[in-house]
């Protein structure tokens, strides 16, 4: 089955670049969606179709996808950013959804 | 406001039955395709069941399949996972949840609060 690789922790200081990387084969041939989850609370989508962003989520996280890595990238990061964030995307050859290992990102 | 709401959680021992429900408003219930995703304690999220707008078409992860039968009642906005031969293992927060009005492929935009099921004897 397919398997997303994300790293389990990131961090970052206040204001500074968070890049969180989903590891896949060939996974700019899919759909990539990225979840923020809080502690506590259900998950959130901020990305959907590897770089669109729903209604309501700022400007400052986007995405992108080339070759075997699709990226989260969080700009001026904040404290409110703290989360554990997952990639998803939908496996048409095993018809399963499938969701990454998850990152970890703490602000310093 | 689009809203989920699960129920059904609980305590079961291992080998033993549980139903959860998921109730929609807000949105056109029997339009839409339908998840239930699972979140085990201090893990990852687990995509666990589909099904279609019409219920013509059901996957299923795995590990669940053949325990577990998704269904829904577009009647009653209301989707349900039958949980049978219950394990250790399929203790988690399980989550109903749909893509909503987006126009994205095989997202989930919409969630529920979650419900609890705990497998234990």
């Amino acid at each position: 089955s397919y398997v997303l690789t994300q790293p389990p922790s990131v961090s970052v200081a206040p204001g500074q670049t968070a890049r969180i990387t989903c590891g896949g084969n060939n996974i700019a041939t899919n759909s990539v969606h990225w979840y923020q989850q809080k502690a506590g609370l259900a998950p959130v989508l901020v990305v959907d179709d590897d770089r669109d962003r729903p209604s309501g989520i700022p400007e400052r996280i986007s995405g992108s996808s080339s070759g075997n890595t699709a990226t989260l990238t969080i700009s001026r990061v904040e404290a409110g950013d703290e989360a554990d964030y997952y990639c998803q995307l939908w496996d048409s050859s095993s018809y399963q959804y499938v969701f990454g290992t998850g990152t970890k990102v703490t602000v310093l | 406001e689009v809203q989920l709401v699960e129920s059904g959680g609980g305590l079961v021992q291992p080998g033993g039955s549980l139903r959860l429900s998921c109730v929609a408003s807000e949105f056109t219930f029997s339009a839409s395709n339908m998840n239930w995703v699972r979140q085990a304690p201090g893990k990852g999220l687990e995509w666990v069941s589909y099904i279609s707008s019409s219920s013509s078409t059901r996957y299923y992860t795995d590990s669940v399949q053949g325990r577990f039968t998704i269904s829904r009642d577009n009647a009653k906005n209301s989707l349900f996972l039958q949980m049978d031969s219950l394990r250790d293992e399929d203790t988690a927060v399980y989550y109903c949840a749909t893509k909503g009005r987006t126009t994205c492929s095989w997202c989930m935009a919409v969630w529920g609060q979650g419900t609890t099921v705990t497998v234990s004897s």
